[in-house]
């Protein structure tokens, strides 16, 4: 039974086009995030929500926007897709947002915008 | 400037050695956590230390955090293949309560 699980894994798209990414985690967790890891592996916070609410949002371009309709789902919609999209993101879930308790993490989502 | 520096950046070594990597910073963290990263899946915790000073093993794996939480340290005893992967450090600030993360260091343990 995953505990945070994103789809889907892998994702080619053309420039231009709206994509969406999507995240559940069955933990019961409060605080869910979205990360970005680019060519050289490093992770970087692109959004944090806390029981449905926006509590981080890092200098993302406008074209992503995070939605998260209840507190076990976040989801992420890019519109106008370009090159520099492409990247593993990663969604997680933590028990509290940025304290002492480890993050669960998805298995990614690896999108190649062409 | 990383907040969290990880080094080597690189390692490859033969099965049954030894080796320690670094997670190290100027700032002080309440705590710090380590991540195991294996190709096609996400980051998965090993461990979080949250004493300074504080040595948390996990079987061959040797976890410490510095006296002054500003560094952390990790030993694998007689690595085998199945610990290659990207060991990531990670941890919040005390002035606030974003994570942290290191670059990580990809390790590499050769049969």
């Amino acid at each position: 039974d995953t505990a945070v699980s994103q789809t889907p894994k892998y994702l080619v798209t053309q420039m231009g086009n709206d994509k969406s990414i999507k995240c559940e985690q069955n933990l019961g967790h409060d605080t869910m995030y979205w990360y970005k890891q680019d060519s050289k592996k490093f992770l970087k916070i692109m959004f944090s929500y806390n029981n449905k609410e926006l509590i981080i949002n890092e200098t993302v371009p406008n074209r992503f926007s995070p939605k998260s309709p209840d507190k076990a789902h976040l989801n992420l919609h890019i519109n106008s897709l370009e090159l520099g999209d492409s990247a593993v993101y990663f969604c997680a879930s933590s028990q509290y947002h940025g304290t002492d308790y480890g993050y669960t993490f998805g298995s990614g989502t690896r999108l190649t915008v062409v | 400037t990383q907040l969290l520096e990880q080094s080597p950046q690189f390692l490859s070594i033969q099965e049954g050695e030894n080796l320690t990597v670094y997670c190290n910073s100027s700032s002080v963290f309440s705590s710090l956590q380590w991540y195991r990263q294996e190709p096609g899946e996400g980051p998965v915790l090993l461990v979080t230390v949250v004493t300074g000073g504080e040595v948390k093993k996990l079987k061959r794996l040797t976890f410490q955090f510095g006296d002054a939480r500003k560094d952390s340290s990790l030993h694998i005893t007689a690595a085998q293949p199945g610990d290659t992967g990207l060991y990531l450090c990670a941890g919040p600030l005390d002035s606030n309560y974003q994570l942290i993360w290191g670059a990580g260091t990809k390790l590499i343990i050769k049969p």
